[in-house]
């Protein structure tokens, strides 16, 4: 498998706009998790889904940030309409389970600028 | 508010010596505690875990658990410069969901 895979790698927008970032966990992982990290806050969890199904949502800063999983294989995250504040690295992890011993693998990261 | 705290550093130690790594967490009922290892520009990737009090080792790396003491360390024998980055620990709670510490960055000097 090649990993979790996140496009893009890099988005620069202008505020006001929709941003929309996009994720491929996995194969057979049952949990996706959607992180911001910024350098004042660190790594923050967004949203999380299993089976597709988001779980817990109390990371989303605002009703500015959606998030979905229409399938096993795609996750998206927008963010709509964007803001300077919401500049930060968007990750998207998956993994088998939850808990215990589970490693969550990362994808590379989107690094998202609001100018 | 569940919270995992660690020294930001950085965290400066001579090349072949031992890097100590702390975190500490507030929740007593978690369980399982992981250390993440992130090089600049790049993603967190799983260096080891631990869930049972006392020591761990694998390779250079020693990970030691006190959960009396809510506190759990990395360490890291014979440093390398590809040692230097950020490590982030992280914490299961009781829902099982992971809270991560703000890291630490390590500088390994030759």
């Amino acid at each position: 498998d090649a990993g979790v895979i996140q496009s893009p790698r890099h988005e620069v927008t202008e505020m006001g706009q929709e941003v929309t970032l996009r994720c491929k966990p996995i194969s057979g992982h049952d949990y996706l998790f959607w992180y911001r990290q910024t350098m004042m806050r660190g790594l923050e969890l967004l949203i999380y889904f299993n089976n597709n199904v988001p779980i817990d949502d109390s990371g989303m800063p605002e009703d500015r940030f959606s998030a979905k999983m229409p399938n096993a294989s795609f996750s998206t995250l927008k963010i709509q309409p964007s803001e300077p504040r919401d500049s930060a690295v968007y990750f998207c992890a998956s993994s088998l389970r939850q808990g215990g011993d589970t490693e969550a693998f990362f994808g590379q990261g989107t690094r998202l600028t609001v100018v | 508010q569940k919270e995992v705290e660690q020294n930001s550093g950085p965290l400066s130690v001579p090349e072949g010596a031992i890097a100590s790594l702390n975190c500490t967490y507030s929740d007593r009922g978690s369980q399982s505690f992981f250390w993440y290892r992130q090089y600049s520009g790049k993603s967190p990737e799983l260096i080891m875990f631990i869930y049972s009090n006392g020591d761990k080792e694998d390779g250079r790396f020693t990970a030691q658990l006190n959960k009396a003491s809510q506190y759990v360390s990395l360490l890291i024998r014979d440093s390398q410069p590809s040692d230097s980055a950020t490590y982030l620990c992280a914490v299961t709670g009781s829902n099982y969901q992971l809270i991560w510490g703000a890291g630490t960055k390590l500088i390994i000097k030759p």
